[in-house]
């Protein structure tokens, strides 16, 4: 199936400063990749749409000037997270799903592994 | 979208059958059923999805009823290796909508 990867898989940044997460659908393009955000024992929370080439939608609650987002490429969407507070640590997940001539019966969303911010 | 509920938590033993339904009483004509499975530290893993009646993959089936209001996953003899949690989501597949994932069941499979 298709492969979402993230890099980096975990990040411990100090506080104040700013940290890019990129997501990249390995063999398939990905007009729209999607950012979730999901603390300790809890589920995953949408934060944001990418669209490449256009601006990012973001979820109500979710601060765009805090959490920069960049889909430059059909394969590539960045997060930055900006001047990071501890209460930023979470776990960041991206997701996207290929389209529909090449996904298959399944129509399925590929996650990436995910990348384990830590602020201190 | 439409909101699903599952169980919070389920146990079960190695070699059972489980079964977790899902609620989605507001579901539309166009939106699919489908069911994650996610371990921890990592991301979502796809195991079925389906429209109406059964779907059956090397995993898992998925029970749909006629009027498509919940949903069953079938997990058959679980293993230790099927602890983690399972999410139900409700959505018309566009590739350009996401998922909005709910609180999950999390399973806990022993021996």
């Amino acid at each position: 199936g298709a492969v979402v990867s993230q890099h980096p898989s975990w990040v411990i940044c100090k506080s104040g400063t700013s940290v890019k997460i990129e997501c990249r659908s390995l063999d398939f393009q990905a007009t729209t990749m999607f950012w979730y955000r999901q603390f300790p024992k809890q589920s995953l929370m949408l934060m944001a749409t990418s669209n490449e080439g256009s601006k990012a939608t973001y979820e109500q609650g979710v601060e765009k000037d805090k959490f920069l987002i960049n889909h430059a490429s059909l394969t590539l969407s960045t997060l930055t997270v900006t001047s990071a507070h501890p209460e930023d640590s979470s776990f960041y997940i991206c997701s996207a799903r290929p389209p529909p001539a090449t996904s298959g019966a399944r129509n399925e969303q590929f996650f990436g592994p995910g990348t384990r911010l830590t602020v201190l | 979208l439409a909101k699903t509920t599952q169980p919070i938590s389920m146990d079960s033993y190695e070699g059972q059958e489980v079964n977790i339904t899902c609620s989605h009483n507001n579901i539309a004509t166009n939106d699919y059923i489908t069911w994650y499975q996610q371990f921890p530290s990592q991301g979502p893993r796809f195991i079925i999805q389906g429209y109406k009646t059964k779907v059956t993959n090397e995993v898992a089936s998925l029970f749909i009823p006629a009027d498509r209001k919940s949903s069953t996953l079938s997990l058959p003899r679980v293993s230790l290796s099927d602890t983690a949690v399972y999410y139900c989501l409700v959505g018309d597949n566009q590739a350009g909508t996401a998922l909005i994932f709910g609180k999950g069941t999390t399973l806990s499979v022993s021996s």
